[in-house]
């Protein structure tokens, strides 16, 4: 079946140590997704890829990156965890960016920062 | 901006109740509409979709209408039963493809 795989599914850091979340996706679509979802809130859009296309959301900390190396594969990078940083981390992929299309979204990752 | 309300969890119901969720939307041009489900400890499922006025999303026995004069698009299910206790959360599309998400509302269903 076509979908969106994270790994891993729980993930532990220190502070002040980076950590690379990783989600792959074998829908073949154009745009994938990053969301924060800190506990009991809603999902938030971290940034997304169009493509190589970036585009970042005006209140994602610099602390966030993500890299896009194949269609296939996004990465997010968190370079100085805080405590503040423990959440779950979703990805979702559409097959395009127009707003009727539906994002698909992985099983998430939680990261624990000690 | 565009935004989403919907109504503070948690509910609960007892197995064979009926179900409704509200959420009202504020949203600069036509966005289209989505209900996802979160299940405990899992990523987002989407439940269903609406993409303009007027239209209805339906799937696994629950219902949503895009109603546009009252900027609305409640979730309804005649008959909720044990294994529908999730996390339900109302989303709009804005530019982009950018999805706005409700704060999400707590279902527990007992039998």
């Amino acid at each position: 079946d076509a979908m969106v795989i994270q790994n891993p599914r729980y993930q532990v850091t220190q502070f002040g140590k980076p950590v690379t979340l990783s989600c792959s996706q074998t829908l073949n679509h154009n745009v994938m997704y990053w969301y924060q979802q800190k506990s009991s809130q809603a999902p938030k859009l971290l940034f997304h890829y169009y493509d190589k296309d970036f585009n970042n959301e005006a209140d994602t900390p610099d602390n966030f990156q993500s890299r896009r190396p194949n269609t296939s594969f996004c990465f997010l990078d968190i370079r100085s965890p805080g405590l503040g940083d423990a959440a779950m981390y979703l990805c979702a992929t559409s097959l395009g960016p127009k707003e009727q299309e539906t994002q698909y979204f992985g099983p998430g990752t939680r990261l624990l920062v000690l | 901006g565009n935004s989403v309300t919907q109504m503070e969890g948690p509910v609960t119901l007892s197995e064979e109740a009926f179900l409704t969720i509200n959420c009202t939307y504020t949203a600069t041009g036509y966005p289209s509409l989505f209900w996802y489900v979160q299940y405990p400890g899992e990523g987002l499922q989407l439940l269903l979709k609406a993409t303009k006025a007027d239209d209805k999303g339906s799937n696994k026995g629950f219902e949503a209408t895009y109603r546009k004069e009252t900027t609305s698009f409640h979730l309804e299910k005649g008959s909720v039963q044990v294994s529908d206790s999730a996390v339900y959360f109302c989303a709009l599309s804005g530019g982009y493809n950018k999805l706005i998400f409700g704060a999400g509302t707590r279902l527990a269903v007992h039998p």
